[in-house]
């Protein structure tokens, strides 16, 4: 299986601020289609997960600018350029590229 | 609006059964691969299995194989997932999602409690 390692798992931010997450992934995720299936997602205590970015940097419908995703073959970073109260929660990434699809462990953001 | 609401979660004995559905309204559910992901309590993601708009293509994680089905009913808009051989580990929220390569909508999850 593809092994999906996130970091930091806990990043403390002060609002305002800047903030990274780091995906590496132990496989190339270019499939045969060219495409990379590298999603982010946000998930909030006892709410299903939502997806901010898929297929590495496109955003979606309805999620704010300073969400921004990047990268390429197996080094992926979302950033988030000005993090708000409602940004708070685990952020995971998922690999859609190889079965079985796999996420990374998941980091937590939380206010300093 | 795309919506997918899962219902069957429940309290079950290990070594028990159990089916999940998830109906599927908004969008034109025979066009769209499926997806069954499930979380444990306090854990992370974990893709289960995947069926394609006709049923010709289905996959499975190791940890489900063998105990696990995944079907649908196009005609009822509705995506199952039966579980046998229920143990302890399969205790998790199971949520359903479209285009399991993308995971671009969920449902809302039914939780699964194996304990005796």
């Amino acid at each position: 299986d593809v092994v999906m390692t996130q970091s930091p798992l806990s990043l403390p931010v002060t609002l305002g601020q800047p903030a990274s997450i780091s995906c590496r992934s132990s496989q190339s995720l270019v499939y045969s289609d060219g495409n990379t299936y590298l999603n982010w997602f946000h998930q909030r205590p006892g709410q299903s997960p939502r997806r901010l970015i898929y297929k590495v940097s496109n955003r979606d419908s309805g999620v704010p600018d300073r969400f921004s995703g990047s990268g390429s073959g197996t080094d992926f970073t979302l950033e988030i350029s000005r993090v708000e109260a409602e940004d708070l929660g685990v952020y995971y990434c998922m690999q859609g590229t190889h079965w079985v699809f796999t996420f990374g462990q998941g980091t937590k953001l939380e206010i300093k | 609006q795309v919506q997918l609401v899962e219902s069957g979660g429940g309290l079950v004995k290990p070594g028990g059964s159990l089916r999940l559905s998830c109906a599927a309204s908004g969008f034109t559910f025979s066009d769209f691969y499926m997806t069954w992901v499930r979380q444990a309590p306090g854990k992370g993601l974990e893709c289960l299995s995947y069926i394609s708009p006709s049923a010709g293509s289905i996959k499975y994680a190791d940890s489900v194989k063998g105990r696990f089905t995944i079907s649908r009913d196009n005609a009822k808009n509705s995506l199952y997932l039966q579980m046998n051989s229920l143990s302890a580990e399969d205790t998790a929220v199971y949520y359903c999602s479209r285009d399991p390569r993308l995971l671009d909508y969920w449902g809302q999850g039914t939780l699964v409690t194996v304990s005796s």
